[in-house]
């Protein structure tokens, strides 16, 4: 079936750095999602994407739609603490296909 | 956006029980789903639950192991039947709002001894 790959697996950054992760597929999305999961707690949608090229920002976080539609970026700028966590990246071809999530980016920032 | 609450949050169960898990959405919503997810693993589709329907599962997952409820738009439950120990993992439920969008609850952390 269907994966989505993300990379890199995980980061360990110092607070203060900014931060790239990026997701892609083998196969063309119309929509592109991103999660943020912290321990115990269910996944946190962060940003929605649903057209190529776009570029969304909230906060201090910015995701882009690949413009070739197989991939998607999230940057974080200055990170803190708080920006711990496991980020999944979901996609989904068609708006009759089910949501695919990625294996998740973790996360962690050094004081 | 939507706030969803699931209960109960954690359990811990014998082998061959079942537990149910109820997920409450604080809006109409056509579509909730519920997910599978291993500790530090990716989430796995169980099934859609659309309401006045029978659920769609998923290759890997079948009715009489995951029975499905959805009695209206704002909830559903989740029944993990004859349990083993394999079946220990985190059961999230989401709902589906706009577009692709999914809003999911905190979780219910299960465990089989």
């Amino acid at each position: 079936g269907q994966q989505l790959n993300q990379s890199p697996q995980s980061m360990f950054i110092q607070e203060g750095e900014d931060v790239s992760m990026n997701c892609t597929s083998s196969s063309i999305f119309n929509t592109w999602l991103w999660y943020k999961q912290e321990p115990g707690e269910g996944p946190v949608l962060l940003i929605a994407l649903y057209k190529a090229g776009e570029l969304t920002s909230n906060g201090r976080l910015t995701a882009q739609f690949g413009i070739t539609r197989k991939d998607s970026f999230l940057n974080i700028s200055a990170s803190i603490p708080s920006d711990v966590g496991i980020y999944f990246c979901a996609g989904q071809e068609t708006s009759y296909d089910k949501v695919i999530f990625g294996p998740g980016t973790s996360l962690s920032v050094i004081p | 956006s939507a706030v969803i609450s699931q209960k109960p949050s954690r359990d811990i169960c014998q082998r061959g029980t079942s537990l149910t898990i109820q997920c409450q959405v604080d809006s109409q919503v056509t579509m909730m789903f519920w997910y599978r997810q291993q500790p530090g693993q990716s989430l796995t589709l169980i099934a859609t639950a659309n309401q006045g329907s029978e659920a769609t599962y998923e290759s890997g997952f079948v009715i009489d192991k995951f029975p499905i409820s959805r009695p209206n738009l704002t909830f559903s439950t989740l029944t993990v039947s004859n349990m083993s120990p394999e079946d220990s993992s985190i059961y999230l439920c989401s709902a589906g709002l706009r577009g692709a969008e999914q809003y999911f609850g905190p979780g219910t952390r299960l465990t089989v001894t």
